[in-house]
């Protein structure tokens, strides 16, 4: 059965600082792996999505690692915001789609 | 594009009562999905579905019914809601049911049961 863990739950940082969240994954037969954000009271936004054959993938200031054989990503934010505190997700997919409970993100102006 | 539609946004329910949270997606996309989220349990899915006419159980489907009747609409019915059905409700689609791609969630379903 999939798991799929993300540490740390919560993270605060000042706001310009580089920072990296982790998703460790324990079936590494899987399709792809995605990052979602969650802003309070809304649904899911994907940021990045990375197919099982690729080792990474970029948006903006956002940067996603996938290591299938150790089983984790890393979502590496660069010069953090205020705007980018959030919630986020990572989910694998194995066939069905599976969510860690995520990192609760704040960025402090 | 409407994106993913899920209604109520808010709903109480006394327990045994039964309802329906709809989802309805312009995207024609194959593949969508429910899935419950509560403290500390992160996103369980509910049920999927792969096409219409297609649907099959996630981790958590206890206690709730769904149909795909059109590739648009995939309704969630509780069926005697019970206090621990309490949670929010998020219904998601994609465009492929074989390596599901980006998936696009709605704003959600808040459910109290009383």
């Amino acid at each position: 059965k999939q798991e799929v863990t993300q540490i740390p739950a919560a993270l605060s940082v000042p706001e310009g600082e580089n920072l990296v969240l982790n998703c460790s994954f324990t079936d590494s037969a899987i399709y792809n792996l995605q990052w979602f954000r969650q802003d309070p009271g809304k649904g899911l936004t994907s940021l990045l999505l990375i197919q099982s054959s690729q080792r990474e993938q970029t948006s903006g200031r956002l940067n996603a690692s996938l290591d299938k054989s150790s089983g984790r990503s890393t979502l590496y934010i660069a010069a953090s915001q205020p705007g980018d505190s959030a919630t986020y997700l990572c989910a694998v997919d194995g066939g069905k789609l599976i969510f860690g409970q995520g990192t609760e993100l704040s960025v402090k102006p | 594009n409407a994106g993913v539609t899920q209604t109520p946004k808010f709903q109480v329910l006394k327990t045994g009562q039964s309802m329906t949270l709809q989802c309805a997606q312009d995207m024609n996309h194959e593949y969508m999905s429910w899935y419950r989220q509560d403290p500390g349990m992160g996103l369980r899915l509910i049920h999927y579905s792969v096409g219409a006419g297609i649907t099959d159980q996630g981790e958590v489907p206890n206690g709730y019914n769904v149909s795909r009747s059109t590739t648009e609409d995939f309704p969630l019915r509780l069926l005697s809601a019970a206090p621990s059905q309490t949670s929010v409700y998020f219904c998601a689609s994609s465009p492929t049911f074989t390596n599901t791609g980006e998936l696009f969630f709605g704003e959600g379903s808040r459910l109290t049961v009383l």
